[in-house]
């Protein structure tokens, strides 16, 4: 089946500061989404993005399906940002996401 | 519009015991997954429903487990009995059929299981 890697695995960030997390996966997809869950353990819909780019406040996400990849980037971070950061699949072939093990995010004020 | 939701919110149980987990969709959303995520590590597939018809169950770890979609509106997980290994973090998911592309899948807040 599809493999999806995440990276970094975590990641420390002071207060205002950028970040671009990264999602690689092994075949093409047609769909693909990026999580955040919480401290509470939601999972908070960021991205719906099997390509393309989009934005959505200080958040903003590139998957480029033709090289099997995606970016999440996070501008001037926030404490609020910490958390899980998952990315997620679908090839074409079945009907269930397929989960990168994620990106642990702690932002310091 | 309501979000996925789920109950309970967490479930304390001791080995041998049973668990029903429940989860009500997006209004009309034909598409309900279960998944988890045990010990810290990924989210796993564990079954999907289109509508009331199970369309793929090949995530479900074992016989304990049994899921059911009646009427194909809210769907419950039932685990028979509960062992230690089935402690973590049940999700439920729903979205709508599309014929091309997949739709955005939407999820709950989660059951956290802790088995004793």
């Amino acid at each position: 089946g599809i493999q999806v890697e995440q990276s970094p695995p975590d990641l420390i960030l002071q207060e205002g500061a950028n970040s671009t997390l990264r999602c690689n996966f092994s075949d093409s997809v047609n769909n693909l989404q990026w999580f955040h869950q919480n401290p509470w353990g939601q999972l908070i819909n960021l991205f719906y993005i099997p390509s393309g780019t989009k934005q959505n406040g200080r958040l903003s996400a590139t998957t480029v399906a033709t090289e099997r990849y995606s970016l999440l980037y996070i501008s001037s971070s926030q404490t609020t940002d910490s958390g899980v950061y998952f990315c997620a699949v679908e090839d074409w072939y079945g009907n269930k996401l397929v989960f990168g093990a994620g990106t642990i995010l702690r932002v310091k004020s | 519009e309501a979000g996925v939701t789920q109950f309970p919110s967490h479930s304390v149980i001791e080995k041998g015991q049973t668990v029903t987990l429940r989860c009500d969709p997006i209004s009309g959303h034909d598409n309900l997954y279960w998944y988890r995520r045990v010990m810290g590590k990924e989210i796993k597939f564990l079954l999907h429903f289109v509508k009331e018809s199970k369309q793929d169950e090949s995530g479900m770890p074992n016989n304990r487990f049994l899921a059911e979609r009646t009427g194909g509106t809210y769907s419950t997980l039932k685990v028979q009995p509960a062992e230690l290994e089935d402690s973590g973090v049940y999700f439920c998911a729903s979205s709508q059929i599309r014929e091309v592309l997949n739709t955005e899948a939407f999820f709950g807040q989660g059951t956290r299981l802790t088995v004793v």
